[in-house]
This record gives C-alpha cells, structure tokens and sequence, in this order.
C-alpha cells in the first residue's frame, strides 16, 4: 500500500502563517485522492477540519483552508492560534482503501 | 447532535476475538461510506477499514485482511468490526468515523 509523507513538526508564531504538505509516494497527489485533513489535539480524539481537498466542516475555524500545491495536499493556517497547535493528520484515498500520514506536529510560539 | 458511540473493547488474549459496534445518532450512516480507524497508544491515526453506503464494497489494510471484518447495519444505524486471531498489534484505541463526525473511541488491549 501507498505511503504518505508530511512534515513530522513545524512551527509557527501566533499570527502567523503556515502550511502543512501532505505527499504520496504514487506520485502527484490529486483530487481524485479526496483529501481529507484532521486535528488531534493531547488526550482526545480526531475531528475532521477538511475534506474533498478544500471543503471545511461546519466547525472548522476560517483560518484553516485546503489546497493542491505543487503536487501534494497542503492545509494552510492563516493567523494561527495558540489552540491550533496540535497534531495534523492528512488522509488519502486510494481506489477505495485510504492511507494516513504519519502527522505533524504543529507547534505555536 | 451527531454522536457516534462505540463499544465492544476490552483485554483480549492474543488469538481471541472482540465485536466492535458504533452506534450514530443525529444522521442517518446510510449516507455515507463508514470508516474503522486505530490509534495505538503513542503512536499516529491508522486507517483499518470501511465499507460503502450499501455494503457492496468493503475495504481494508493488509495487516489486518484475512482476520477483520467491517459491516453495517442502516436499519440500525450502526457500524461494526469483527476482529478474529488478535494480536498484540492490535492494541489501540478503535474509532468510529462517518459523514466527517468520529466516536469517543474505544480500548482494546491484546495481551496475555
């Protein structure tokens, strides 16, 4: 089964910007993989933030937007807050079966 | 309010076997492709299986082929797992997801 690579950590200062990847090892991520993004913060469980590339759930904050760049998934962070840090999952979809990242760790200082 | 509750975990000896249901509420998972995810303990999200809106098609990773089995009940709104020849692999905390909503989670701990 297909691998799929994203930063292990990365940080960003409050207000500012950031961009999380999600990479395939088929090749050039695409729409066709349904992207999906999710959020996990220390002692709870997932909740999803994007998914079909660029669409937000109902509770996700605006600053958080999806997108295809340069051949992979990236989710993008504009005007971080210190309770946006927290572990980032991306998931692809492969024919069907769907493959996780590793995650990153996002922190904000 | 979404909610998707799942239960059925628990210390299983290596080789046993656990049921694994998920119970919505709040919208109807005859809409949606359901999802089987793990976590285990330190470790990042694995996807383990799903299966379509009709149950007509049914995926899921190959540590698992062979010994899990993910099905659905839309009359009851409710997901499952049966999950045969246990390892101690397995250990995880065991999701619910569908329709973008997860579940709490639930434990299982394989072990002797």
């Amino acid at each position: 089964q297909a691998v799929v690579t994203q930063e292990p950590s990365l940080t960003v200062s409050p207000g500012g910007t950031v961009t999380l990847t999600c990479g395939s090892s088929t090749g050039a991520v695409t729409s066709g993989h349904y992207p999906f993004w999710f959020q996990q913060k220390p002692g709870q469980g997932p909740r999803t933030l994007i998914y079909d590339t660029t669409n937000k759930h109902s509770r996700t904050p605006a600053r958080f937007s999806g997108s295809l760049l340069g051949g992979k998934a990236a989710l993008t962070l504009s005007g971080a807050q210190p309770e946006d840090e927290a572990e980032y999952y991306c998931l692809l979809s492969y024919s069907g079966a769907r493959v996780f990242g590793g995650g990153t760790k996002l922190t904000v200082l | 309010e979404v909610q998707l509750v799942e239960s059925g975990g628990g210390l299983v000896q290596p080789g046993g076997s656990l049921r694994l249901s998920c119970a919505a509420s709040g919208f109807t998972i005859s809409n949606y492709w359901m999802n089987w995810v793990r976590q285990a303990p330190g470790k990042g999200l694995e996807w383990v299986a799903n299966i379509k809106q009709d149950g007509s098609e049914k995926h899921c990773v190959d540590s698992v082929k062979g010994r899990f089995t993910v099905s659905r009940d839309n009359a009851k709104n409710s997901l499952y797992l049966q999950m045969n020849s246990l390892r101690a692999e397995d250990t995880a905390v065991y999701y619910c997801e569908g329709g973008m909503s997860w579940g709490q989670g639930t434990l299982v701990t394989v072990s002797s």
